[in-house]
């Protein structure tokens, strides 16, 4: 158990709708990454927010936003929701600074109908 | 860019020791990790290496750095059915730390 947890485990949206995608983060930990895996791939970093500020962001659209709150649980909306938006969501938490440690959670998985 | 490559797909046998290479392109990386994921399950870190190290070992786990190569492997000993997973290489570069580059994973499968 790393103490991460996401919600909702899985769900089914439609094209067109928009999503919102839970994550509480470790206590202790002030920095919340969202990754997004598609089938048979790596995690690909979305962004990251840091003290509920965004603290750099991948290579995705801006229909792909995100909160922190200020007890460092996180939110990822997605808007207009296209089918390769389909995908194992997966959010890190960890503490900033060097040589700390990342801890997933286990994931949200999207299916774009 | 950042360019984390690894081989698809590894077989071993129980008992045997399983090698998981891995390349990455980016020469200010900081810190290099393993990651296991199991079948509808998360991430999870088996061990992380800082950039000016060549080796560390973990219990089953050997992991080797060849900086001049950018070549990262993951050595487990006596590899058990309960290693069966996809292993991820990652990097984390200088500008910040807690951001992760990945490879797209090898599969182990680990048969009896």
């Amino acid at each position: 158990e790393t103490g991460v947890t996401q919600s909702p485990t899985h769900l089914i949206k439609t094209r067109g709708q928009q999503v919102t995608l839970r994550c509480s983060s470790q206590s202790g930990h002030n920095t919340v990454s969202w990754y997004q895996q598609a089938l048979g791939q790596g995690p690909q970093f979305i962004f990251q927010y840091y003290r509920e500020e965004e603290n750099g962001r991948g290579n995705f659209p801006p229909r792909f936003s995100g909160l922190q709150f200020p007890n460092y649980s996180s939110e990822l909306n997605v808007n207009a929701l296209e089918l390769d938006d389909s995908a194992l969501y997966l959010c890190a938490s960890s503490a900033q600074g060097m040589n700390t440690e990342a801890f997933f959670g286990q994931g949200t998985r999207l299916t774009v109908v | 860019g950042e360019d984390v490559e690894q081989s698809l797909f590894l077989s071993v046998r129980e008992g045997d020791s399983s090698v998981i290479n891995c390349t990455y392109t980016d020469s200010s990386s900081t810190y290099l990790y393993w990651y296991k994921q199991e079948p509808g399950a998360g991430l999870q870190l088996l061990t992380y290496i800082f950039s000016n190290m060549d080796m560390k070992q973990d219990q089953r786990l050997t992991v080797l750095l060849n900086k001049k190569d950018k070549h990262l492997s993951l050595r487990i000993a006596d590899t058990q059915t309960g290693d069966s997973a996809i292993y991820f290489c990652a990097e984390s570069i200088e500008d910040n730390f807690n951001k992760f580059y990945f490879g797209s994973g090898t599969k182990l499968n680990v048969k009896p």
